[in-house]
């Protein structure tokens, strides 16, 4: 059964540590992103990766960081730098480059306090 | 530039009512359209998708024509449940980006 897995669902966290969110996808995806979502609003860009050991910022890189060491994998890590953390957080798969569509995990809401 | 407008929600109807969520487009190039879904504490599902001018999407009784004239995408459906209640985003890809709208909250009440 094909998906994205998103671990875990609820994460609470105490003001200035870093936490990471995990992201896993089986079905053979070259691209994979992170999106903060905030209450009532879109869907804002994080980090994405097009290939192994590659990434590019979003519009919002700033206090998270990524890696993507496997194809399967691209953990997000919010780091204490980032001011309002609190939030629910998605990632998305596709195919690669050419329109292809996106696919998303369940999401991980975060609360930091 | 590349960006999506949505109509501002939220949305309230009746069911049985007939849905329009409009979504309209900037875009370079000929990009691929997408209207999601996303329920209470979930991720975004795809729900219909349109990769050229004049194509028509269609997914669970929803449908959305590529109107290439126009720059629009519109999300309609005849008869609405209870069950269809949910934030709805369109989307389109340009090369390798996405770009979401805003989301509109529809809310069908019995």
């Amino acid at each position: 059964d094909g998906g994205i897995t998103q671990s875990p669902k609820y994460l609470f966290r105490k003001e200035g540590q870093n936490v990471t969110l995990s992201c896993e996808q089986n079905l053979n995806h070259d691209a994979m992103y992170w999106y903060r979502q905030d209450p009532g609003q879109g869907l804002r860009l994080i980090y994405y990766s097009q290939i192994v050991n590659d990434f590019q910022k979003g519009d919002i890189a700033e206090g998270y960081s990524v890696s993507r060491e496997k194809k399967e994998s691209f953990p997000l890590t919010v780091t204490s730098a980032q001011k309002n953390p609190t939030a629910f957080y998605l990632c998305a798969s596709s195919a690669g480059q050419g329109g292809y569509e996106q696919y998303f995990g369940p999401g991980t809401r975060l609360t930091v306090t | 530039g590349n960006s999506v407008t949505q109509m501002e929600g939220p949305v309230t109807l009746s069911e049985e009512a007939f849905l329009t969520i409009n979504c309209t487009y900037t875009a370079t190039g000929y990009p691929s359209l997408f209207w999601y879904v996303q329920y209470p504490g979930e991720g975004l599902q795809l729900l219909l998708k349109a990769t050229k001018a004049d194509d028509k999407g269609s997914n669970k009784g929803f449908e959305a024509t590529y109107r290439k004239e126009t720059t629009s995408f519109h999300l309609e459906k005849g008869s609405v449940q209870v069950s269809d209640s949910a934030v709805y985003f369109c989307a389109l890809i340009s090369g390798n980006q996405f770009y979401f709208g805003t989301g509109t909250s529809l809310t069908v009440i019995p």
